[in-house]
């Protein structure tokens, strides 16, 4: 089955920094690579996401990158605030629609 | 409404109770999640119902028993659970038909004592 490694599992910056969270996939047949933010006590919330024909996709503060030979995709944030404090999960979807997920990064922005 | 709804938000219960968790979504998506959350980890799946059947189950112990009445509700069934169930339970919902996201509920945070 599809196996994804994300690091680092914490991350501490100074608003205002970037930060990158990296992570890398097992099956070459995942077409799907969203990254959920999860802040406490709350459920995961879909902050952005890329399709496996696409290598770069950007939303304000938000990119991700995606490098299918290589199987690894990454999560930029720059100019980063207290509020994006919380937990990153990346995840990769297999042809037959399982999410499976990375193992978390601890996001802190300290102001 | 675009929203998941999830209730209770926290269940406590004892090993020899029976009680159910409920999930609400009215977006029109015909295909709904049930996650298992433990503290720091991420979420497990463990069943998919596609078009209100199931559709996978991820050999989840049979204390677990799901159940999609209708297009727009899930339930999920407790019953004889041990103190290492004790997790956030996630309810999750998606087309079927053009679209990828996932829509996540709070969740339910069940301790069993």
């Amino acid at each position: 089955g599809e196996n994804v490694e994300q690091h680092p599992s914490t991350l501490s910056v100074q608003e205002g920094d970037s930060a990158v969270i990296k992570c890398t996939y097992s099956d070459s047949a995942s077409n799907y690579f969203p990254w959920y933010k999860q802040e406490l006590g709350k459920g995961p919330q879909l902050i952005i996401d890329i399709r496996s024909n696409v290598g770069e996709k950007k939303d304000q503060r938000i990119a991700v990158t995606l490098n299918k030979t290589a199987k690894h995709f990454s999560l930029h944030i720059t100019e980063t605030q207290p509020e994006d404090s919380a937990v990153y999960f990346c995840a990769a979807r297999t042809s037959y629609g399982k999410l499976t997920f990375g193992q978390g990064t601890i996001l802190t922005v300290h102001p | 409404d675009t929203e998941v709804t999830q209730t209770p938000k926290h269940l406590v219960m004892g090993m020899t109770n029976k009680k159910s968790l409920k999930c609400e979504q009215h977006m029109g998506h015909r295909a709904m999640y049930w996650y298992k959350q433990k503290a720091k980890k991420p979420p497990e799946l463990m069943f998919v119902y596609s078009y209100e059947k199931l559709s996978i189950n991820e050999s989840v112990p049979s204390r677990f028993s799901p159940e999609c009445p209708n297009s727009s509700l899930l339930n999920l069934h407790l019953h004889a659970l041990q103190p290492e169930d004790s997790a956030l339970y996630l309810c999750a919902s998606k087309p079927l038909q053009g679209g990828n996201e996932q829509f996540f509920g709070p969740g339910t945070r069940l301790t069993v004592l």
